[in-house]
């Protein structure tokens, strides 16, 4: 079964640092561009940033506003995806989604999702 | 960055009756090398994470049924539900790909009129 399972969530104070990670099953992971979304409670979808496969040089982007204290990583040999989230304000608080790109297609959408682990952020 | 707007932000619709959400971008999302629209859709019931409904506009994911299609081109798309059912009650989302940063619509919230 194809799968996708964050985890590391939590409650953080503002300021601290928190990593999240997203461990795949079912299929080959390091064909495929993972992306991370979040949503924050009572609000819409925002996307927080992509890294392609090992096929385009593990090239990440990022939502400007996150100001650069987000980082995206990989490790293929372990099917893992990685959220480091530096600085941490209140409004980061969120349930965090990791999913997988249609890569193989070139759809750019996104086809498996987790079901997403909490950020609480607060004193 | 594109602008997703959808609308309405909310709307109710008999049971068996047809559904239409609408979508624009504040700049065209289509690929001219691709000849693509790359142009995504989603359903999101409460507690749970997005589906993938639509891609490339009008291209119905696996397993998503028949009733949803997609269509539209460059900057205006829809999404119907021929018939609805109960189960589609849910949030939709758009969903740009064309440009880096991936943006998406507000969503629009589907009822049972």
């Amino acid at each position: 079964e194809v799968q996708l399972v964050e985890s590391g969530g939590g409650l953080v104070q503002p300021g601290r640092s928190l990593r999240l990670s997203c461990t795949a099953s079912g299929f080959t992971f390091g064909d495929y561009a993972m992306s991370w979304f979040r949503q924050a409670p009572g609000k819409g979808l925002e996307w927080v940033g992509i890294i392609r496969s090992k096929a385009y040089d593990e090239r990440t982007d990022y939502a400007a506003s996150l100001m650069g204290r987000f980082t995206i990583a990989r490790d293929d040999s372990k099917s893992i995806a990685y959220l480091q989230m530096n600085s941490l304000i209140a409004d980061d608080t969120a349930v965090y989604y990791c999913s997988r790109e249609k890569t193989l297609t070139r759809a750019r959408a996104f086809d498996i999702w987790g079901q997403g682990t909490v950020v609480t952020v607060s004193s | 960055d594109i602008v997703m707007t959808q609308s309405p932000d909310s709307l109710a619709v008999s049971l068996g009756e047809r559904a239409t959400l609408n979508c624009k971008s504040s700049q065209s999302v289509f690929h001219s090398t691709d000849k693509k629209n790359y142009l995504a859709w989603y359903q999101q019931k409460p507690g749970q994470p997005p589906r993938l409904l639509i891609y490339w506009a009008s291209t119905r994911e696996s397993g998503v049924p028949d009733r949803f299609s997609g269509s539209g081109s460059g900057t205006d798309f829809t999404l119907t539900i021929s018939s609805l059912q109960a189960e589609d009650v849910a949030l939709y989302y758009c969903q740009q790909h064309q440009d880096i940063p991936i943006t998406i619509g507000q969503g629009t919230r589907l009822e049972i009129k």
